[in-house]
């Protein structure tokens, strides 16, 4: 099993432009997450997925988009980059409200 | 509001010592306290996690206490070893899919 996977590991955008971060599960996880880490701020959600079809609001989500079509995919976008979302993005998924797995991050530096 | 704090200063310790890291929560009712090892530019692990009702847990050398009167949380790792040198966070959730972040705490084991 890959596990969790993002799709890409790096990307630089200008200002205004957009993108779509991919997250991929293999483990059959009902619940998936995005996340960003700043330094000094830890981990910060910014949108969760309780199944297929179904998204909410994490304590980050605006400037954000996410989708979740497929119970092993969770995409997380960005409509009109700003400097302010360079971060580094976490997906992770988890079969019940316990354990995290989570993907190996996507930095994203918008200039 | 809600907060957790973690020691944001690095804890230096000799190897075959043991390391002792602090999560301390306010104006939060936990139902489930996890920690996670983050090592340099890769997602965050699960280690362990603890219930509101249990008072330690315990896995090979690592130990987990959960005091929900002092609002506290220690993790142990016994007999240190350089591998050990990460960052370490803490996660606590109420029971819902929301869980809040510590920012870690780095730990460096001295060979």
């Amino acid at each position: 099993n890959a596990g969790v996977t993002q799709t890409p590991k790096f990307r630089v955008l200008k200002t205004g432009q957009s993108m779509t971060l991919l997250c991929a599960q293999d483990m059959n996880h009902e619940y998936m997450y995005w996340y960003r880490q700043d330094p000094g701020m830890g981990l910060r959600l910014i949108h969760y997925s309780v199944g297929e079809g179904t998204t909410a609001k994490g304590e980050v989500p605006d400037g954000y988009n996410v989708s979740r079509l497929k119970k092993q995919n969770f995409l997380l976008g960005l409509e009109s980059a700003a400097p302010s979302q360079t971060s580094v993005y976490f997906c992770a998924s988890s079969p019940v409200q316990e354990t995290q797995y989570f993907g190996p991050g996507t930095r994203l530096l918008v200039l | 509001s809600q907060k957790i704090e973690q020691n944001s200063e690095a804890l230096n310790i000799q190897e075959g010592k043991t390391a002792t890291l602090t999560c301390n929560y306010t104006n939060y009712s936990p139902a489930y306290l996890q920690w996670y090892r983050q090592d340099p530019g890769r997602g965050p692990v699960f280690l362990l996690l603890i219930r509101e009702n249990e008072k330690e847990k315990r896995k090979e050398r690592l130990k987990v206490t959960f005091d929900t009167t002092l609002k506290q949380s220690l993790f142990h790792i016994t007999a240190s070893q350089p591998a050990d040198s990460a960052t370490y966070l803490c996660a606590l959730t109420s029971g819902t899919y929301k869980y809040i972040f510590g920012t870690g705490t780095r730990l460096k084991v001295l060979a």
